[in-house]
């Protein structure tokens, strides 16, 4: 069983939509919960971390921990052609190890 | 925030050829990782490279295959060995820093292809 599981998509909405990305983990064990954004050909960037259950809000990202479900989440709203990458979500262990989900590929069309 | 390059940024290469892949940080860090991620998947951890101490290589991955270096606190390289083709990958170096202690920097990537 994978760590992270995570739809990989691929997802395309209109501009303006709300984007809902999900994940699942199986280590309950694990306090820390990464999204990170990668565009095409680049690098993973961090964009949201939550420590251990509840909501995270910056600007038009909030993530999610549910740690009774062990699901994450990450909501995206009014998208923009700007936000079309891969979103990958990953959980932190205690030795500063991420564990990937595979990643879900987004398009916002314009 | 951290700031890393890596070269070479693309290679292509013959199949039981070797490549060493250069990892440059413009600050010192204490832990820098190593990432594969293949076509279609998503980031896989090879090992932790730590200065002034053995690599740690995660399940699946040998130092024989994957030799680390590790000689300061901004520098590291990756060789992988006796290439074969299901070694395409791209290869990423991450560090541990910034003004979250648990927050990893990527490099842009090492985009390999093997033939």
């Amino acid at each position: 069983q994978k760590e992270v599981e995570q739809d990989p998509g691929p997802l395309s909405v209109p501009e303006g939509a709300i984007v809902s990305l999900n994940c699942t983990y199986s280590n309950s064990a694990f306090q820390y919960f990464m999204w990170y954004r990668q565009y095409s050909r680049k690098g993973p960037e961090l964009l949201m971390y939550t420590y251990s259950s509840g909501n995270k809000e910056d600007g038009r990202f909030t993530a999610q921990v549910d740690k009774s479900s062990k699901y994450i989440s990450l909501f995206i709203r009014d998208s923009q052609p700007s936000d079309s990458a891969t979103y990958l979500c990953a959980t932190l262990s205690n030795d500063y190890k991420l564990s990937f989900g595979a990643g879900t590929t987004v398009t916002v069309r314009a | 925030s951290a700031v890393i390059s890596q070269k070479p940024s693309r290679d292509i290469c013959q199949r039981g050829t070797s490549l060493t892949i250069q990892c440059q940080v413009d600050s010192q860090v204490t832990m820098m990782f190593w990432y594969r991620q293949q076509p279609g998947q998503s980031l896989t951890l090879i090992a932790t490279a730590n200065q002034g101490s053995e690599a740690t290589y995660e399940s699946g991955f040998v130092i024989d295959k994957f030799p680390i270096s590790r000689p300061n606190l901004t520098f590291s390289t990756l060789t992988v060995s006796n290439m074969s083709p299901e070694d395409s990958s791209i290869y990423l170096c991450s560090v541990l820093g910034g003004g979250y202690y648990n927050e990893q920097f990527f490099g842009p990537g090492t985009r390999l292809t093997v033939l």
